[in-house]
């Protein structure tokens, strides 16, 4: 069975600055996907960004970009010039052949003005 | 705007209660899913559909029961609530699961 494991329950960022928040998965599929999801103080989740496993180039939002190493099976989100707004929870995500989103347990970011 | 509605924001049930979490999408999308958070256990699956009429078990599907008469409608159903039941429950739906969920905004519900 898949799984996605996200090492820090919580991180911290100064405004302004640059921020990379870690997720491992394992799997013995070859073709998935792979998500980071935005959980603000609202609750209402939000997609940020989306990988496809077969694609080299790594996927880019703005100011949100991943690193996927997929031999290491590493997912990481990195957040250039962190804003107030960009405080949340995040959860990484697997997609694969099972039709449903596997998600790991969520990093809670804070940033300081 | 595309949404996912969820019934109710706050809901606070009785022990023994059964419990009724209402789900509507607009988008016209095939799958739906009911999730749980709770703090440091992130998102376990409950229950999911990918057509009418049609449901599967989840990760953690116990005391549960689903409906899902219409597509665009998925309910979660509590037997009989009990307090572990206590959580945030979220509902999603996605057109092919690997282009991602849209959230509904979630129920935070407490069995007392």
């Amino acid at each position: 069975a898949q799984t996605v494991t996200q090492s820090q329950p919580e991180m911290s960022v100064q405004e302004a600055e640059t921020v990379t928040l870690s997720c491992t998965y394992d799997t013995s599929e070859s073709d998935y996907y792979l998500f980071w999801y935005k959980q603000p103080p609202s609750r209402q989740m939000i997609l940020v960004i989306r990988q496809e496993a077969y694609k080299q180039q790594n996927a880019t939002e703005n100011r949100f970009s991943v690193n996927f190493q997929k031999a290491a099976k590493s997912f990481s989100l990195k957040i250039s010039d962190s804003q107030l707004g960009d405080a949340a929870m995040y959860f990484c995500a697997y997609g694969g052949s099972q039709g449903n989103l596997i998600f790991g347990k969520g990093t809670k970011l804070s940033v300081k003005p | 705007d595309v949404k996912v509605t969820q019934s109710s924001r706050y809901l606070v049930k009785r022990t023994g209660e059964k419990v009724f979490l209402e789900c509507v999408q607009d988008m016209d999308h095939e799958n739906m899913f009911w999730y749980r958070q709770d703090p440091g256990l992130g998102l376990r699956l409950i229950y999911f559909s990918y057509d009418v009429k049609m449901k599967e078990k989840g990760d953690i599907p116990e005391g549960y029961s689903v409906s899902r008469e219409k597509k665009e409608r998925f309910s979660l159903i509590l037997e009989s609530a009990s307090t572990n039941q206590t959580s945030m429950y979220l509902c999603a739906s996605s057109l092919v699961s690997n282009y991602g969920y849209t959230f509904g905004s979630g129920t935070r519900l407490t069995v007392v």
